[in-house]
């Protein structure tokens, strides 16, 4: 089955400065590549999502990029604000609509 | 506005003990699913279900059975908890297809002693 490696597992950032997560995956059937934030006392909720047909995609502070040949994906947070602190999971989708996650990333935002 | 809810927030239970786990959804999705997070091991995938009735193991379904009587309710079923079976469980649903959006409830966090 698909595995999702996802580095790294904390990060410390100041306010302001940009936040990168990386996620790798093993099998070339996966096609769909969603992030989710999940705050505290709360289930994860979808941020941004690619599709294998698509390099990059961008909304306001955060982006995905993906590279299918190396088969890894990476989350960027740009400018970032205290209220995006939170666990980041990257996962990994084929087909056959199974999602498998990474183990998750504890972002802090210092003010 | 779309919901997952799942029944129960907190729940501690004795070993031995049977415990059900309910999720309702109302968006009329297809697919859901049951999920345990564990610090340091991410979401890992108990069951699914594509349709009323059926359902498929998922990566750890050692423990656990699942029931699916009606399309917007899924259930897990521990039918003999163990203290290993400390976690917090996620429910999730949606619409059928491959890379549907995944909506998750808020979590049940379960405690065996």
């Amino acid at each position: 089955g698909e595995n999702v490696e996802q580095h790294p597992s904390t990060l410390s950032v100041q306010e302001g400065d940009s936040a990168v997560i990386k996620c790798t995956y093993s099998d070339s059937a996966s096609n769909y590549f969603p992030w989710y934030k999940q705050e505290l006392g709360k289930g994860p909720q979808l941020i941004i999502d690619i599709r294998s047909n698509v390099g990059e995609k961008k909304d306001q502070r955060i982006a995905v990029t993906l590279n299918k040949t190396a088969k890894h994906f990476s989350l960027h947070i740009t400018e970032t604000q205290p209220e995006d602190s939170a666990v980041y999971f990257c996962a990994a989708s084929t087909h056959l609509g199974q999602f498998y996650f990474g183990t998750g990333t504890s972002l802090t935002v210092i003010p | 506005d779309v919901k997952v809810t799942q029944s129960s927030r907190y729940l501690v239970k004795r070993t031995g003990e049977k415990v059900f786990l309910e999720c309702v959804q109302d968006m009329d999705h297809e697919n859901m699913f049951w999920y345990r997070q564990d610090p340091g091991l991410g979401l890992r995938l108990i069951y699914f279900s594509y349709d009323v009735k059926m359902k498929e193991k998922g990566d750890i379904p050692e423990g656990y059975s699942v029931s699916r009587e009606k399309k917007e309710r899924f259930s897990l079923i521990l039918e003999s908890a163990s203290t290993n079976q400390t976690s917090m469980y996620l429910c999730a649903s949606s619409l059928g297809g491959a890379t549907g959006e995944l909506f998750f409830g808020e979590g049940s966090r379960l405690t065996v002693l």
